[in-house]
């Protein structure tokens, strides 16, 4: 019953080190997104694919990249972390289809960023 | 765009007390509204939904009333438990938006002591 997986759940990284946040659904979803969480300000999209080899921008996604060469996975980028992107991170996915649909989330990932 | 305004934290209440979280929203198209439930160190959770106005959603002794004429979705509880402590986030997906993609309010963080 794994649902929605995200690895690794905690990292400490220096500025200008990369990494590579890694998704993964088991639930055969058409829509996957990744959000960041800060105090104060709910969750906000960076980005997010509608199918296998799509990605597009969200509201915030100045210092990310992302890849979804897998409909089961969806991979977050840093090239050069900046102490800004310290954040909780968090994947979920959804079917294609009507708008009143929930997201599945998972457990987050915490990233600090010295 | 679509945005979506709750009641800042946090929220204090005695077990058994009665609770209201505001939330108001704004949006282009026809929008469902959702309720998510944030318990510490975990992702995000669907607590409850309306998809269009004047539906109530309820789960869990929670409900919520899809309000069109004062932009309104507040969550409601007769009677919290110790347990509810959480953070709870009001979110809309609009009928405009081809990824089915979410938009948070800032989050509302509920403690509720014995």
């Amino acid at each position: 019953n794994a649902g929605v997986t995200q690895t690794p759940k905690f990292r400490v990284l220096k500025t200008g080190q990369s990494m590579t946040l890694l998704c993964a659904q088991d639930m055969n979803h058409e829509y996957m997104y990744w959000y960041r969480q800060d105090p104060g300000m709910g969750l906000r999209l960076i980005h997010y694919s509608v199918g296998e080899g799509t990605t597009a921008k969200g509201e915030v996604p100045d210092g990310y990249n992302v890849s979804r060469l897998k409909k089961q996975n969806f991979l977050l980028g840093l090239e050069s972390a900046a102490p800004s992107q310290t954040s909780v991170y968090f994947c979920a996915s959804n079917n294609r289809g009507p708008t009143n649909q929930p997201q599945h989330f998972g457990d987050g990932t915490r990233l600090s960023i010295l | 765009g679509d945005s979506v305004t709750q009641m800042e934290g946090p929220v204090t209440l005695s077990e058994e007390a009665c609770l209201t979280i505001n939330c108001t929203y704004t949006a282009t198209g026809y929008p469902s509204l959702f309720w998510y439930v944030q318990y510490p160190g975990e992702g995000l959770q669907l607590l409850l939904k309306a998809t269009k106005a004047d539906d109530k959603g309820s789960n869990k002794g929670f409900e919520a009333t899809y309000r069109k004429e004062t932009t309104s979705f507040h969550l409601e509880k007769g009677s919290v438990q110790v347990s509810d402590s959480a953070v709870y986030f009001c979110a809309l997906t609009d009928t405009n938006n081809a990824g089915n993609m979410l938009t948070f309010g800032g989050g509302t963080r509920l403690m509720v002591k014995p």
